[in-house]
């Protein structure tokens, strides 16, 4: 079955980079995410790796898929407090609609 | 483009009672997603429609839960009767559905479900 792990919390400073790692255990996933969370809004997108590439950059987002470890990261450079929020991995198998399983979600908290 | 609509945003019933939340899909979407999450937890699945055909509800508890998709555009899922346990944020998705594509879900703000 499907098993997201997170970190629960991180705290960083304001203008430095955040990590936040998330291990996966399905081997068969397709694509995985990274989904933003603002208190009292839904989710979302950020960006998304496909299982086939090992790095996806945007902006001030870097992706990086291990799946020999089966291991995602999101780095966030010169993190800014309006990066406050809790970042949810994601993962989903195949193309077209499909569920995502979720992890637990990291709170970020970024200090001025 | 109006994103997912939810509604109400906030509800407190005690338990027992019934109630029921409501979702309009992104135009255009045929795949619509009710998720359930709790606090402190990621979004679970709760079921999916194409169009108007619950595709995966394995995860519904069909004991006291229950979705309609009738027109395959708006939705309303129902918890009758409430419990405790229910207390929850209940998010809705839509994603264009087209096999074969990458389909991003788009969620709404969720109702937030407090049972007394």
């Amino acid at each position: 079955g499907e098993d997201v792990e997170q970190s629960l919390f991180l705290s960083v400073r304001e203008g430095d980079s955040s990590v936040i790692n998330c291990t996966y255990t399905d081997s068969s996933s397709t694509y995985l995410y990274w989904y933003k969370q603002e208190p009292g809004a839904g989710l979302q997108l950020l960006t998304y790796i496909f299982s086939n590439m090992d790095m996806k950059q945007d902006q001030r987002l870097t992706v990086l898929l291990n799946k020999k470890d089966k291991h995602l990261s999101l780095r966030i450079a010169d993190t800014q407090t309006g990066d406050s929020a809790i970042y949810f991995c994601a993962e989903s198998k195949g193309t077209g609609a499909n569920n995502l399983f979720f992890g637990t979600g990291t709170r970020l908290t970024v200090i001025p | 483009e109006a994103g997912v609509v939810q509604s109400p945003r906030y509800k407190i019933i005690e338990k027992k009672q019934p109630v029921a939340f409501w979702c309009n899909p992104i135009s255009g979407h045929n795949t619509l997603y009710w998720y359930l999450q709790n606090l402190g937890q990621g979004p679970e699945l709760l079921i999916r429609y194409e169009n108007e055909e619950a595709v995966d509800d394995s995860q519904l508890p069909k004991d006291r839960f229950s979705a309609e998709r009738l027109k395959g555009v708006d939705s309303t899922l129902k918890i009758q009767p409430a419990e405790l346990g229910d207390s929850a944020v209940y998010l809705c998705a839509s994603s264009k559905g087209t096999s074969g594509v990458y389909n991003e879900q788009f969620f709404g703000p969720g109702t937030r479900l407090t049972v007394l």
